[in-house]
């Protein structure tokens, strides 16, 4: 079974820049989270989709990210424009709907650098 | 503010030493508290997890301690190995099957041979 999958791996890019990050959950899992690790910290999160909807984006850092989940499947997380601030390491994670503590399943991250 | 404190930062073991790593928390309401190993290239991925009713979780070399009145919790890595060297994050989640993780900052565990 194919874990979470995460692209790019890596994106150096200009401050003013725009990326944009995409996660492809487990298949079947209708939970997808949005974390990010800023170097030597904890991993924060910062928003989380129940299928397409989202249902908590309390941790969203400000109005230039924007997290989408058309369909149902994969997401993806846009920063427009990069600042410097939002470099790290960005996190996927997905989990099953039903049952109680389910477990994440984490992707390998995408390093975001800006310059 | 943090809720979840997590020490050491880093953390140097012999092969076949104890590894101990403590984390400390806030919110009462937390009732979930997994631990994370997170090796170079990769995400976390779950490696033991306790609820508060339970003083103690053993899984293999892996133990959980937990102290409901203190409000804290530890990792213990018995017959630490080399293959054990990652990067360790404890965790706490509130009640529910799909709420978010509160991660501690992370420990660096390196078993030297």
């Amino acid at each position: 079974e194919a874990g979470v999958t995460q692209f790019p791996s890596h994106s150096v890019i200009e401050k003013g820049q725009t990326v944009t990050l995409r996660c492809d959950p487990i298949s079947g899992h209708d939970n997808l989270y949005w974390y990010r690790r800023v170097m030597g910290k904890e991993i924060k999160f910062l928003l989380h989709f129940v299928k397409e909807s989202k249902q908590d984006e309390s941790g969203m850092p400000n109005n230039r990210f924007l997290a989408e989940r058309t369909g149902g499947t994969y997401s993806t997380l846009k920063v427009q424009p990069a600042e410097l601030e939002d470099s790290g390491v960005y996190f996927c994670a997905s989990s099953q709907l039903a049952g109680s503590y389910n477990e994440q399943f984490f992707g390998p991250g995408t390093r975001l650098t800006v310059l | 503010q943090q809720q979840v404190k997590q020490s050491p930062q880093s953390l140097i073991v012999q092969k076949g030493g104890i590894s101990i790593i403590n984390c400390a928390y806030e919110n009462t309401a937390f009732d979930y508290f997994p631990w994370y190993q997170q090796f170079p290239g990769k995400g976390p991925a779950l490696l033991i997890a306790i609820r508060p009713d339970v003083s103690e979780k053993k899984e293999g070399r892996f133990t959980i301690s937990f102290n409901k009145s203190a409000k804290q919790f530890s990792l213990h890595i018995m017959d630490s190995q080399p293959g054990d060297s990652a990067t360790y994050f404890c965790a706490a989640s509130r009640p529910g099957g799909y709420q978010k993780v509160t991660f501690g900052t992370g420990t660096k565990l390196q078993v030297i041979p």
